[in-house]
């Protein structure tokens, strides 16, 4: 069963905090990392992503560490804002042959002022 | 605008009612992908089109779900004797294969209450 598992599921950070959200993953196959947020009654946005040939990718104060060994891939959020506050998902696709995303459960991060 | 419409954004209907929704992708792109995402849930694939033609088809789509993209622009997905479980959000989305990783951009959904 194709699948990734995010947690926590839910996040609070005071402002300038690091949060960290995790994702683990089953198939070695997968091959495309995506984490989006979404903000309530949007549509999720594309925030990075990671290819596996990579460890560590940066956009901004956004950083995405891969882990392929482990088959784990994290999120963290440089000098967070109460603006960040969103709900994150993890996401995936089995090869590049398949383009349909499996996604996480998603964490909804707060961050208080 | 130029981004992904979805008509209507709320739609509340009685059970056994059928109800048809619309995506208008952003222009230039061939990819379209229709997503339902419940409650505290990530989005889950139901279908997507490469211009007209409907390429993959998730088991979550039963016989009561169609979607069409007749001239390889906007999509309707319909739902035909809607029931209670149907409620979610239903998401649309659409990318340029090739380029970006086919990155997806996605609409605000539209919101299906079924009484």
């Amino acid at each position: 069963q194709q699948q990734v598992k995010q947690s926590p599921q839910s996040l609070i950070v005071q402002k300038g905090g690091i949060p960290i959200i995790n994702c683990a993953y089953e198939n070695t196959a997968f091959d495309y990392f995506p984490w989006y947020q979404q903000f309530p009654g949007k549509g999720p946005a594309l925030l990075i992503a990671i290819r596996p040939d990579v460890s560590e990718k940066k956009e901004g104060r956004f950083t995405i560490s891969f882990n392929k060994s482990a088959k784990q891939f994290s999120l963290h959020i440089m000098d967070s804002q109460p603006g960040d506050s969103a709900t994150y998902f993890c996401a995936t696709w089995p090869s590049r042959s398949n383009y349909q995303l499996i996604w996480g459960a998603g964490t909804k991060l707060i961050i208080k002022p | 605008d130029t981004g992904v419409s979805q008509d209507p954004r709320h739609k509340i209907t009685k059970r056994g009612q059928n109800v048809t929704f619309r995506c208008d992708p952003i222009s230039e792109h061939n990819r379209l992908y229709w997503y339902r995402q419940t409650l505290g849930q990530g989005p889950e694939f139901l279908t997507y089109f490469q211009n007209e033609a409907q390429l993959e088809k998730s088991r979550l789509l039963s016989d009561r779900f169609s979607a069409e993209r007749p001239k390889g622009s906007f999509s309707t997905l319909e739902i035909q004797r809607t029931e209670q479980g149907d409620s979610a959000m239903y998401l649309c989305a659409s990318s340029l294969f090739g380029h970006r990783e086919d990155e997806q951009f996605f609409g605000p959904g539209t919101r299906l209450t079924v009484l």
